[in-house]
């Protein structure tokens, strides 16, 4: 069963801040990683995607990758109360599955 | 065309009604997945095609969730004798040959009474 974790929140920073969302992934080989937003009735929206170790920045965005350790995270700077969000994380496998396993989201509030 | 579009947006529909949902991915994606999310939960898979192979139907939760997908562009999601707990948002993403990460469409909103 590939499980893939993330806490649900609410994380609650100000603006300005740095928000902190992490994921863990139980299938080892996985070689692909995204993350998702998706406002209160909306649909998911794709974000930030990573496929090696390290850090993937994008604007305000930094993905980061540790295979070892079996986690992702992203990183949010500068947190506006537009980023108030759920975040999901998804996780493709290996076996050359394009099925990805997605978490439950982690719900972000960034306050005034 | 420019996004993945979903129709109806809302279907209010009687219980033990079938239902039909439509998907047209965005032109040129190979790789079409739908999902389901209920309120509060998260997403589950229902199924995914990719191209022209047998989909893979893993995901569907009885014989009454079916799905088509003709020419290897718009599908249909057909659930038959709707229940109350098939209510959700059903959602359709598409990719390019399976590979990276989707595009959703916006959902339609399934309401059984």
């Amino acid at each position: 069963q590939k499980e893939v974790e993330q806490n649900s929140g609410p994380l609650s920073v100000p603006e300005g801040a740095i928000a902190s969302l992490n994921c863990t992934y139980s299938d080892r080989g996985s070689q692909s990683f995204f993350w998702y937003r998706q406002y209160s009735g909306k649909s998911p929206e794709l974000i930030m995607s990573i496929y090696s170790n390290g850090d993937k920045e994008d604007g305000r965005f930094t993905a980061q990758l540790n295979k070892a350790s079996q986690y992702v995270s992203l990183l949010i700077r500068d947190s506006q109360p537009s980023d108030s969000a759920t975040y999901l994380c998804a996780v493709k496998g290996s076996g050359g599955s394009y099925i990805p396993t997605f978490g439950r989201g982690t719900s972000l509030i960034v306050h005034p | 065309g420019a996004g993945v579009s979903q129709s109806p947006s809302n279907k209010v529909t009687e219980k033990g009604k079938d239902v039909e949902l439509r998907c047209d991915p965005i032109s040129g994606h190979t790789a079409l997945y739908w999902y389901r999310q209920s309120l509060g939960q998260g997403l589950e898979f229902l199924i995914y095609f990719q191209g022209n192979s047998a989909p893979d139907k893993s995901g569907l939760p009885s014989d009454r969730f079916s799905a088509e997908r003709t020419g290897g562009s718009v599908s249909t999601l057909t659930i038959q004798r709707t229940q109350q707990e098939d209510s959700a948002v059903y959602l359709c993403a598409s990719s390019p040959q399976g590979e990276g990460g989707y595009t959703f469409g916006s959902g339609t909103r399934l309401t059984v009474v």
